[in-house]
């Protein structure tokens, strides 16, 4: 597609079950990019891939959040045994180069009872 | 502490008005800096990237200027339009870390 998908749109869940989020990057994008948006919060940063490597994964929130790319192209962010705070919409972005300008998905809505 | 703050957090002006936008943030090692609208329900969409390197970026009627030594970014937005109401974040990447400010919400009156 022409753009970033993510699916699915909307997961409710209840609390302690795990819940998996796709994101399909732009066709070429090296790089991708996990974030959240809690309600009433600003954006924060999770985790990024260059290809399908993660440099960096201390911006996730703990250690029931996982996350992989395969093929340098889809990714999955796992959250394990859910909790009410992870309740936020999941943003996912890929950008050509890492760190070059971010295209970005509409969104994963993730509402944990 | 890397920190990004925006001002205002929330402005309304009447259509055509130039405005000005604010971006801080603590820490001035920066990779780049980007601006992005958010549209209620949306995703977000970029609207211009500036390099560590680089003073500003034009993109139409925007304008973004950097000046790392003091830890300031503004958007400019010139002849101010309805569709333009939204709102407008900056984000600052850190190379490992990317920091985004809490946002200023723009209402253009018609």
């Amino acid at each position: 597609g022409a753009g970033v998908s993510q699916s699915p749109s909307n997961k409710v869940t209840e609390k302690g079950k795990d819940v998996e989020l796709r994101c399909d990057p732009i066709s070429g994008h090296t790089a991708l990019y996990w974030y959240r948006q809690s309600l009433g919060q600003g954006l924060e940063f999770l985790i990024y891939f260059q290809g399908n490597s993660a440099p960096d994964k201390s911006g996730l929130p703990s250690d029931r959040f996982s996350a992989e790319r395969t093929g340098g192209s889809v990714s999955t962010l796992t959250i394990q045994r859910t909790q009410q705070e992870d309740s936020a919409v999941y943003l996912c972005a890929s950008s050509r180069g890492t760190w070059e300008t971010q295209y970005f998905g509409p969104g994963t809505r993730l509402l944990v009872l | 502490k890397q920190e990004v703050t925006q001002i205002p957090a929330a402005l309304s002006v009447p259509e055509g008005e130039n405005l000005v936008l604010n971006c801080s943030f603590t820490d001035s090692a920066i990779y780049n800096l980007q601006w992005f609208r958010q549209d209620p329900g949306k995703g977000l969409t970029s609207l211009l990237l500036i390099q560590s390197s680089q003073r500003e970026q034009t993109s139409g009627r925007l304008n973004a200027s950097l000046d790392k030594s003091s830890g300031r970014s503004t958007l400019y937005i010139a002849a101010s339009q309805p569709g333009d109401s939204a709102t407008y974040l900056c984000a600052v990447n850190y190379g490992q870390n990317f920091v985004f400010g809490p946002g200023t919400r723009l209402s253009v009156l018609p």
